[in-house]
């Protein structure tokens, strides 16, 4: 059982915008920065957001970060085939004092 | 750009270590804004972050609880990269294990902000069976 919690699945269609939520608690998403990955089949996860809200360069605006709480959320607009991936959430937990992350989100495209 | 190349073999008997290197390029392993990092991943128990190396003056590390007892990351300056070695491994510890350079900023050793894991390598499938 992962620390944060994230929906298993999710899907949309084509154009469309979707959220992905991630749930924690004080120690975790209530205190420190939180992260978004993606991770394409057969790859190794890539950051697509940091420090809540932030997104490296090279990655396309439609991703976006936000964070309330004890809770984040990630939503990707104008919805493309090749967003088809796994996503999660990481953040740093202070009671384990180590990084924890979400189960996992798989975004279907339909 | 950074590039993360690990190397190690796929297959560790039971009660053996498992030894990983991570060969960076496009970056230094004494670099003051990176913390060098092992995770893995598996069905069973998601992605894992088993612990990270840094240098601030000297050179810190910090582990998982799940694995402190039997984990060791080093640097090799000389080589440019760094090393997991996980003793007494079993075969839960069977997982695709990852480097990954995490963007940082600390001071006097300790890591006050994180920037997210931005460059990995491409994992190797470590699988622990006799």
């Amino acid at each position: 059982q992962s620390v944060l919690t994230q929906p298993p699945s999710a899907s949309g269609t084509p154009g469309q915008r979707v959220t992905i939520s991630c749930s924690g608690s004080t120690s975790n998403i209530g205190s420190n920065t939180v992260n978004w990955y993606q991770q394409l089949p057969g790859s190794a996860p890539k950051l697509l957001i940091y420090s809540d809200n932030q997104g490296p360069s090279g990655v396309p605006d439609r991703f976006s970060g936000s964070k309330s709480g004890t809770s984040a959320s990630l939503a990707i607009s104008g919805l493309q085939s090749e967003d088809e991936a796994d996503y999660y959430c990481a953040t740093w937990d202070d009671g384990l004092n180590g990084p924890v992350f979400g189960g996992g989100t798989k975004l279907t495209v339909l | 750009q950074v590039q993360l190349q690990q190397s190690g073999p796929g297959l560790v008997k039971p009660s053996q270590t498992l030894s990983l290197t991570c060969a960076i390029s496009g970056d230094s392993v004494s670099s003051n804004s990176a913390a060098w990092t092992w995770i893995r991943q598996s069905p069973s128990r998601g992605l894992e972050w088993l612990g990270r190396t840094y240098y601030k003056s000297k050179w810190y590390n910090d582990y998982a609880v799940s694995v402190k007892s039997r984990i060791t990351i080093n640097p090799d300056t000389s080589m440019n990269q760094f090393s997991l070695r996980l003793r007494s491994v079993t075969p839960e510890d069977t997982a695709v294990y990852y480097c990954a350079r995490e963007g940082v900023y600390s001071a006097r050793g300790v890591i006050i902000t994180s920037y997210g894991l931005g460059s990995w390598g491409q994992g190797t499938l470590v699988t622990v069976s006799s």
